[in-house]
C-alpha cells in the first residue's frame, strides 16, 4: 500500500465539522483513497473513496489535493454516535491489497 | 445474505486446543481478507484471498495458524494447539477485487484461549 500517516487522536465538538487529515505522498496515479471507520467492539464499515476528484456522501465528503498527495475526511455535523477510530487506506493497485494502519481516534464530545 | 457472516460469534477454548472459526463472504465476491484485532489495538491482516491468485499469507503470525477458501467462497481460518495470546477478535472481509469497491467487514469472532 502507498502508506499513509494519520494523526493519532483528535477530539471533535458535538454539532461541529469534523476534519480528518491523511498524508499519502507515495501514492500512485491509480491507487485510490479509501475512508473506513471502527465503532468500538464493532467491525469496521466503509465510509468513502475517491481517486482524483472531490467526493461526497451520506455519510461525509473527501476533499483530494490536486497533487494526490493528501486527503481530508469532513464529518460535517459530527455527532457522538460518530465517535471511531478513521482508517485511510490506499490500497495497492496491483492487488487491491487492505492494510490498516493506526488510524485516528476521533471522540466527540458533547 | 445481505453481508458478510461469522461463526461462531464467540469462541471459548482450552489452551492447546485446534479452533476453526468460519467466513461467508458476499455471494460474488472474489476477494477475502482475515484481520485479527487484539484487545485495544489496531486491525492485523493475516491473509488475504485474491480470486484465482496465490493467497497472500504474509500476516500469519505462525505455522499454527491456516486458512482455506473453498471453491471461491467459505473461507474457514484454523489455529492449532492454541495459546493465550491467539485470544482477539477475528475480523473477515470480502470485497469484489476492483479497484473502485469497498471491502465489507462481518462483525468478528471473540477467541478466549483459557
Amino acid at each position: 500500500d502507498a502508506k499513509t500517516t494519520q494523526p493519532p487522536s483528535m477530539d471533535c465538538a458535538e454539532g461541529r465539522a469534523a476534519n480528518l487529515p491523511c498524508n499519502h505522498s507515495t501514492i500512485s496515479g491509480n491507487e485510490y483513497v479509501y475512508w473506513y471507520r471502527q465503532i468500538h467492539s464493532q467491525g469496521p464499515q466503509y465510509i468513502i473513496h475517491g481517486l482524483k476528484n472531490n467526493e461526497t456522501n451520506e455519510m461525509a465528503s473527501l476533499i483530494i489535493t490536486e497533487d494526490r498527495k493528501s486527503s481530508t475526511l469532513i464529518l460535517p455535523h459530527a455527532t457522538l454516535r460518530d465517535t471511531a477510530v478513521y482508517y485511510c487506506i490506499a490500497p495497492r493497485a496491483n492487488d487491491y491489497k487492505l492494510s490498516f494502519g493506526a488510524g485516528t481516534t476521533v471522540t466527540v464530545r458533547a | 445474505g445481505a453481508g458478510v457472516s461469522q461463526s461462531p460469534s464467540n469462541k471459548v477454548t482450552e489452551k492447546g486446543k485446534d479452533v476453526e472459526l468460519r467466513c461467508d463472504p458476499i455471494s460474488g465476491h472474489t476477494a477475502l481478507y482475515w484481520y485479527r484485532q487484539s484487545l485495544g489495538q489496531g486491525l492485523e491482516f493475516l491473509i488475504y484471498f485474491q480470486g484465482n491468485s496465490a493467497p497472500d499469507k504474509s500476516g500469519l503470525p505462525s505455522d499454527r495458524f491456516s486458512a482455506e477458501r473453498t471453491g471461491g467462497s467459505v473461507s474457514t481460518l484454523t489455529i492449532q494447539r492454541t495459546q493465550q495470546e491467539d485470544s482477539a477478535v477475528y475480523l473477515c472481509a470480502s470485497s469484489q477485487r476492483t479497484a473502485d469497491t469497498e471491502a465489507f467487514f462481518g462483525q468478528g469472532t471473540r477467541l478466549t484461549v483459557v
